[in-house]
């Protein structure tokens, strides 16, 4: 298996700008998680799905960020407008929902906004 | 509100010595515990994971306790070697209803020295 897949790794843009960050979970997985790591706060869970359904979005930090998961396979994590404050590691992690604990995780997009 | 908290921050020690990773957690329903490993721009890799009704894991050189009557739990690396360099971090299993999630610490941000 590939594991967890993240696209793209490294993403630089500008302020106001839309930026969409892809996730591909494990095959079999139906959990979901997206992650945001910065230095001063840590590991933050934003969102996370359960069979393609959000089941807890109270860390997606304001409306600018929305998340979607339109089928099993795939998830997106959408930031519009960016704001230079929104410069952190985004991790995507995927897990089987009876095992919610023992999450797999990408190897993260490292987003930067100037 | 939950806490995970790890000391120290950060640690520094020569190659061969015994060291232990310290994570303390606040809330009762934090019951179970993960020890995972992050690499410099690497996603993040569970070592161990001890369940509410285990005291500790093994696995190699590596030992983690769980003593939830105190909110402790420590990781143990014996024969410490540079390879163990990385970031080591805890998150407590919590549990509320459907809403299943890991509750993070910062981090301990070790150095193995040659």
């Amino acid at each position: 298996d590939a594991g967890v897949i993240q696209s793209p790794r490294h993403e630089v843009t500008e302020m106001g700008q839309e930026v969409t960050l892809r996730c591909k979970p494990i095959s079999g997985h139906n959990s979901l998680f997206w992650y945001r790591q910065t230095m001063m706060r840590g590991l933050e869970l934003l969102i996370y799905f359960n069979n393609n359904v959000p089941i807890d979005d109270s860390g997606m930090p304001e409306d600018r960020f929305s998340a979607k998961m339109p089928n099993a396979s795939f998830s997106t994590l959408k930031i519009q407008p960016s704001e230079p404050r929104d410069s952190a590691v985004y991790f995507c992690a995927s897990s089987l929902a009876d095992r919610p604990y023992e999450q797999y995780f990408g190897p993260g997009t490292r987003l930067t906004v100037t | 509100k939950q806490e995970v908290t790890q000391i120290p921050a950060a640690l520094s020690v020569p190659e061969g010595e015994n060291l232990v990773l310290n994570c303390s957690f606040t809330d009762s329903a934090i019951y179970n515990l993960q020890w995972f490993r992050q690499d410099p721009g690497k996603g993040l890799t569970s070592l161990l994971l001890i369940q509410s009704s285990q005291r500790e894991q093994t696995s190699g050189r590596l030992n983690a306790s769980l003593d939830k009557s105190s909110g402790r739990s420590t990781l143990y690396i014996a024969a410490s070697q540079p390879g163990d360099s990385a970031t080591y971090l805890c998150a407590g299993g919590a549990n509320a209803g459907n809403n299943r999630k890991l509750i993070w610490g910062l981090g301990t941000s070790l150095g193995v020295n040659p």
